[in-house]
């Protein structure tokens, strides 16, 4: 089975810009969750899609949005970037059934800088 | 809220040495408690998990048993090698996310 792939790797992106982040899910997953990652803050939730529906989210501003499409995938967008949004972004599937704390698997992530 | 505390790193082991990477947790009901790993320039990947109380997880020659009385899941494993150099990650899930403990850098060196 193909493991959760995120596009692109690596982006570069400059202060008032928008970006896009991809993330396809293990086949059979329906559960998509998406973290950023800094040094500083460490691994923080942003928000979690089942479904197509946004089921969870974490205490991020609302330039942070996503989206999931009927075949599980999942994108992420971030609006008028800020420097500060510079981090390893990463996506996590999970068969994301209800009352079950099943395991995520996550994806290689994107690293995105914003300049 | 439900939260993760890890050991400070990094921890400097030599190959060979007995490795233990302390973990507690704050959570209200029954969570699954999980170890991840991340390698330099990668994702994290599930290195082992435990979803009740005394259960052991292993693999890779790592285990960390779910003790509910002390709220503790601490990683251990007899023999480190150099390719266990990486940063570890307590987690636990209990009613929807994932919550992580701050990491914990392990450098082993030859």
């Amino acid at each position: 089975k193909a493991g959760v792939t995120q596009t692109p790797r690596y982006l570069i992106k400059t202060r008032g810009q928008q970006v896009t982040l991809s993330c396809s899910p293990i086949s059979g997953h329906r559960s998509v969750s998406w973290y950023q990652q800094t040094p500083g803050q460490g691994l923080q939730f942003l928000f979690e899609y089942f479904s197509e529906t946004q089921r969870n989210k974490g205490n991020f501003p609302g330039r942070f949005s996503g989206r999931q499409f009927s075949n599980s995938r999942s994108e992420m967008n971030v609006s008028t970037l800020e420097l500060g949004d510079s981090a390893l972004y990463l996506c996590a599937s999970s068969l994301g059934l209800v009352g079950v704390r099943d395991e995520q698997y996550f994806g290689p992530g994107t690293r995105l800088t914003v300049t | 809220g439900d939260s993760v505390t890890q050991m400070e790193g990094p921890v400097t082991l030599s190959e060979e040495a007995f490795l233990t990477i302390n973990c507690t947790y704050t959570a209200t009901g029954y969570p699954s408690l999980f170890w991840y790993v991340q390698y330099p320039g990668e994702g994290l990947q599930l290195l082992l998990k435990a979803t009740k109380a005394d259960d052991k997880g292993s693999n890779k020659g790592f285990e960390a048993t779910y003790r509910k009385e002390t709220t503790s899941f601490h990683l251990e494993k007899g023999s480190v090698q150099v390719s266990d150099s990486a940063v570890y990650f307590c987690a636990l899930i209990n009613t929807d996310k994932l919550i992580f403990g701050t990491g914990t850098r392990l450098q082993v060196f030859p």
